[in-house]
């Protein structure tokens, strides 16, 4: 199994600011993946982050917003660019090992943009 | 396309009953997995499958490849099993795709 942990928790921001979200895993995964959750809605898969590689993005989810880092196997970070209040959601990373397949989540961050 | 379709979207239900969930998705996957979100938000992964069957306690999870169909089954349903419960396909070129959730809710 695997533990994630995502931080921030939440937060509160200003438009047009950015927000940077972290998310570590505690031992070595070959996938990570960021999913947005807009209020009473199922999730939404952003981006797969590759570890040593440019993400790969899903349709109507563009870099320059959504800027991802995968420095190794063990963490990732996604970038809310340019904030406006249609960004408010949760966010969470997954992460997956890909000989089981299992996925395990963060706990998510809540953004409230005003 | 690579589509995903759950069903019911709500689903009420007396404690004890046995409860059904259904998954239908497009050709060409690797997996399917049964995640649970509880009202906190925490998502957990309650299975993956790429044929067959599993179960875990009073969970169990089928899958049917030639019908592209997977059933969550809980038996003597209870109400901590309250939560929402989303089918996701990963599909073979890496897409992964969600089902829109069942809220079910288990009343005492």
């Amino acid at each position: 199994s695997a533990v994630i942990s995502q931080k921030p928790s939440r937060d509160i921001c200003q438009r047009g600011t950015s927000l940077t979200i972290q998310c570590q895993v505690d031992s070595q995964v070959t996938m990570m993946f960021w999913y947005r959750q807009q209020p009473g809605q199922s999730l939404t898969l952003i981006a797969t982050a590759n570890q040593g590689s440019e993400a790969t993005y899903e349709s109507g989810f563009v870099i320059d917003k959504f800027p991802i880092s995968r420095p190794n196997l063990t963490f990732s970070t996604l970038t809310v660019s340019n904030m406006s209040p249609e960004d408010s959601s949760i966010y969470l990373c997954s992460a997956g090992t890909g000989g089981t397949g299992e996925l395990f989540f963060g706990e998510g961050s809540r953004l409230t943009v005003l | 396309k690579n589509e995903v379709e759950q069903s019911p979207q709500n689903l009420t239900a007396q404690e004890g009953e046995f409860i059904t969930i259904n998954c239908s998705y497009s050709v060409g996957i690797s997996a399917l997995h049964w995640l649970q979100q509880h009202p906190g938000g925490g998502i957990v992964s309650l299975f993956m499958l790429s044929s067959g069957k599993k179960k875990h306690g009073r969970l169990i999870a089928t899958i049917n490849i030639q019908e592209k169909h997977s059933s969550l089954h809980i038996t003597a349903s209870h109400p901590r099993d309250s939560a929402v419960y989303i089918c996701a396909a990963l599909y073979n070129n890496n897409d992964m795709r969600f089902g829109a959730g069942t809220r079910l809710t288990v009343k005492p």
